[in-house]
């Protein structure tokens, strides 16, 4: 099982930029990782998923180094409606579940 | 933009009651999910289904539990007999197609039911 960890919680403000590191040592050769983003009392949500390298979408992007024992996801220019959990998964390609670990905690102040 | 639904938004019941909680995936999705997430605690996993059977469970998804789809809109989680622990926030989720399928890989989720056993 490729466990993740990441840290509890980050407090960031309007206007700069997050970045949240995620460390999945054990991670497969067919393995992805992802990122979901969850608001209190609300379902998870996806943000992005990537496999090696830099991804990157409206949201955010996904940095990946070439050992892919790690990676980041970078928010530019946090609002303080980004303030939600983010979860850093590893999709096992032979599966089809999401397995969640704690998350980091992001809170924007203004 | 297409969503998942859920009913109720908040179930209350009593210990010992049976509870079925309603979801309607997406609409061109093949694969449903259930999770669970206890107060404060992590998203759990509790089984997925395909073709109209399960297709992966877990330790937590034992014989209270059992999963329906019955019409081609509808997916439901039975729990028969509940317990004060099995307080929650349910998820259901939904997906267009599994892991191995693509490169990008989304689960959609609901916006979950309150279950409060008392």
């Amino acid at each position: 099982l490729a466990k993740t960890t990441q840290p509890i919680s980050m407090d960031s403000y309007e206007g700069q930029e997050v970045n949240i590191t995620c460390s999945h040592n054990n991670i497969a050769t067919n393995d992805y990782i992802t990122w979901y983003q969850q608001f209190p009392s609300q379902g998870p949500r996806f943000i992005i998923q990537g496999y090696k390298t830099k991804v990157t979408n409206e949201v955010a992007s996904l940095f990946i180094p070439a050992d892919r024992k790690s990676s980041t996801l970078s928010l530019p220019r946090v609002s303080l409606s980004d303030t939600a959990v983010y979860y850093c998964l590893v999709l096992k390609a032979a599966g089809n579940k999401l397995t969640f670990g704690g998350g980091t905690r992001v809170l924007v102040k203004p | 933009e297409p969503e998942v639904t859920q009913t109720p938004s908040h179930q209350v019941t009593q210990m010992g009651q049976e509870v079925i909680l309603r979801c309607v995936p997406i609409s061109n999705h093949l694969y449903f999910y259930w999770y669970r997430q206890i107060l404060g605690q992590k998203v759990e996993f509790l089984v997925s289904f395909y073709n109209n059977e399960i297709s992966e469970k877990s330790e937590i998804f034992d014989d209270q539990f059992s999963v329906e789809r019955p019409d081609g809109s509808n997916f439901t989680l039975k729990i028969r007999s509940t317990k004060l622990e099995d307080s929650a926030m349910y998820f259901c989720a939904s997906s267009e197609a599994r892991i191995r399928d693509r490169d990008s890989y989304e689960q959609y989720f609901g916006p979950g039911t309150r279950l409060t056993v008392t």
